[in-house]
């Protein structure tokens, strides 16, 4: 079946550091792979995607390559700040219209000032 | 205006009562979605409806859990009988731009006591 696994929580690091959080996926055919951001008290935000092989998915400084060959699709950060504290979710949802996404258990980041 | 509006924000119930979670979609969409948090754990899918029918269903959408769109435009779901267990964030979820991820909404946070 289809499935994602990330890397576990919590992850602190300094403000300016360089974040990469790790995601692999298992689906049969060839899934859409997203990153999802939680912010403290709210709701779930689309952070950026990509829709097939070799596409770079980018969105406030954070970045995702969709790599088949390897079946990941890591999130990274040059230089994160506190306001990127918050939970990170990788996802996929295959080609078909009535599927549904797969989300994985979440990263916690914590950025220290 | 967010997209996807869901009411209440916050419900604290009694164990063994019924609640009813409402989403407010933008009108138009014919594929929804329901996930719930447990606090601190992952995203879980319940139930995906299309089309005013249910398309599937998770092994957590028991018979204690029902989904309408009662008048073409919310989209609700029922937990008949509250059990603490239940307690957890519920996300509605429709289709995004370009039928790839979904569009979230902020949640309500479900607390039984």
């Amino acid at each position: 079946g289809n499935s994602v696994t990330q890397m576990e929580g919590p992850v602190t690091l300094s403000e300016e550091a360089f974040l990469t959080i790790n995601c692999t996926y298992t689906a049969t055919g060839y899934p859409s792979l997203f990153w999802y951001v939680q912010y403290p008290g709210e709701g779930l935000q689309l952070l950026l995607k990509a829709t097939k092989a070799d596409d770079k998915g980018s969105n406030k400084g954070f970045e995702a390559t969709y790599r088949k060959e390897t079946t990941s699709f890591h999130l990274e950060k040059g230089s994160v700040q506190v306001s990127d504290s918050a939970v990170y979710f990788c996802a996929l949802r295959t080609t078909n219209r009535d599927d549904k996404i797969i989300f994985g258990k979440g990263t916690r980041l914590h950025i220290l000032p | 205006e967010p997209e996807v509006t869901q009411t209440p924000s916050h419900q604290v119930t009694q164990m063994g009562q019924e609640v009813i979670l409402r989403c407010v979609p933008i009108s138009n969409h014919l594929y929804f979605y329901w996930y719930r948090q447990i606090l601190g754990q992952k995203v879980e899918f319940l139930v995906s409806f299309y089309n005013n029918e249910i398309s599937e269903k998770s092994e957590i959408f028991d018979d204690q859990f029902s989904v309408e769109r009662p008048d073409g435009s919310n989209f609700t779901l029922k937990i008949r009988s509250t059990k603490l267990e239940d307690s957890a964030m519920y996300f509605c979820a429709r289709i995004g731009q370009g039928n790839y991820g979904y569009t979230f909404g902020s949640g309500t946070r479900l607390t039984v006591v």
